[in-house]
């Protein structure tokens, strides 16, 4: 079976742009959540997403949203991008809410505000 | 608030046995979880402690006492492929289900 999967693999985007990251989960997983990795630094937990449902929202700003979409996929948006926005943005999917204590890694996307 | 504690780094050779270190500080808790990462890569999960007490997965170990907001990575038979960032995460009692993940422990096994 296919791993997470997120899209693109890196990007460069200047200040003040916008920026859509994709995520497709392990087939069968129904929750979704999003980190933002700053490098030596531990992740930051942005949303969770479980049958297209917020169920959790981390301490980002408003500029910063996301979906769910029917298959269970996922985007990340951030609106405004600064230059404190670059880092790798993690994609996690996990079976059910319950079990998200056990969360699979996509290789993530590195995002670079210039 | 919310705040994880862990060293920064830690130093072992091959074949000998590691233990990281995690204490936490949060509004609520839903147990205890370790994480992998290596260097460039995504990070793989290792362990779970949702009770007090010794949980083994092969040549890895997880401890958690909940009294002491305590818990541990014990890493055995070191190998040269372990060297990697390790870190503990907790579930906060937030809205929804926040993850909290600590700073990170960089383990650096030497031969």
């Amino acid at each position: 079976d296919a791993g997470v999967t997120q899209s693109p693999t890196h990007l460069i985007k200047t200040r003040g742009q916008h920026v859509t990251l994709r995520c497709s989960p392990i087939s069968g997983h129904k929750s979704v959540s999003w980190y933002q990795q700053v490098l030596g630094q531990g992740p930051q937990f942005i949303f969770q997403y479980y049958e297209k449902e917020e169920r959790g929202r981390g301490n980002f700003p408003d500029r910063f949203s996301a979906r769910q979409f029917p298959n269970y996929s996922s985007e990340l948006n951030v609106n405004a991008l600064l230059l404190g926005d670059s880092a790798l943005y993690l994609c996690a999917s996990s079976l059910v809410v319950g079990a998200d204590y056990e969360q699979y890694f996509g290789p993530g996307t590195r995002l670079t505000v210039t | 608030g919310q705040s994880l504690e862990q060293p920064s780094e830690v130093t072992a050779v091959e074949g000998a046995i590691v233990q990281i270190n995690c204490t936490y500080q949060t509004s609520g808790f839903y147990g205890l979880s370790w994480y992998q990462q290596h260097d460039g890569g995504a990070p793989t999960f290792l362990s779970y402690n949702g009770l007090d007490g010794l949980e083994e997965t092969g040549r890895f170990s997880s401890f958690l006492s909940r009294s002491d907001s305590y818990g541990y990575l014990l890493l055995q038979e070191l190998q040269m492929k372990d060297s990697a960032s390790y870190f503990c995460a907790v579930r906060d009692q937030g809205y929804g289900q926040n993850f909290v993940f600590g700073p990170g422990t960089r383990l650096s096994v030497l031969p």
